[in-house]
């Protein structure tokens, strides 16, 4: 079992359109969470860091369930500009050390 | 404030060959962090330094890989002698602190050929 699993995609949405991306995690130690965007042939770019209150920054909201340990992305009212793949990424710490974890990401494109 | 730069952005080079990747951090990020992303596949963790010391070297897939961080500023990742599978796009990634989000470098994708 993957550490971090997402949605296969591609997801394929048109203007406009409310779109949601599920993330589950396996290591109940894993202590900070984020959604992670990468356009096409770029480096990861931090979208936003995902807490259990739930955080909303704009048109998009993120939602972290520790109990489930399950982690999701909402975006509303979406733009061309939206597409790219979501990373979901969550964080192990352990002694001096700590790693990022990534899911395998899901793509979207959304359509005029 | 700069970003986190690696250099070079593409490089191709032969199986058997050499090659040193390079990853400046953000200035003052104490943590500095290699991963890599082979076609088809997640983006997964290679190794940690904290300052000049590694952290967590658990991620290198194998003794041809050697990273150093001397003097705790910037970071080289050789991979020597390349193989085929090596090919992929190696991100740097630097942070404050380990809970805090990661800056990542816009990558060096490495061809073997």
């Amino acid at each position: 079992r993957k550490e971090v699993e997402q949605d296969p995609g591609p997801f394929n949405v048109p203007e406009g359109a409310t779109v949601a991306f599920n993330c589950t995690y396996s290591n109940s130690a894993s202590q900070s969470f984020f959604w992670y965007r990468q356009d096409c042939r770029k480096e990861p770019k931090l979208l936003m860091s995902v807490y259990s209150s739930g955080n909303e920054d704009g048109r998009f909201t993120a939602q972290l369930n520790r109990a489930s340990q399950y982690i999701s992305l909402l975006i509303r009212d979406s733009k061309l500009s939206d597409s790219a793949t979501y990373l979901c990424v969550v964080i192990l710490i352990y002694n001096q050390g700590g790693k990022l974890i990534f899911g395998q990401g899901t793509e979207l494109s959304v359509k005029p | 404030e700069a970003g986190v730069t690696q250099f070079p952005s593409h490089s191709v080079i032969e199986k058997g060959q050499t090659v040193t990747l390079r990853c400046d951090p953000i200035s003052g990020h104490d943590n500095l962090y290699w991963y890599r992303r082979v076609m088809g596949k997640e983006i997964k963790f290679l190794l940690h330094f904290v300052k000049e010391s590694k952290q967590d070297e658990s991620g290198m897939p194998n003794n041809r890989f050697l990273a150093e961080r001397t003097g705790g500023t910037y970071s080289t990742l050789k991979v020597q002698p390349a193989e085929l599978e090596d090919s992929g796009v190696y991100f740097c990634a630097s942070s404050q602190a380990r809970t805090s989000g990661y800056t990542f470098g816009s990558g060096t994708r490495l061809t073997v050929v």
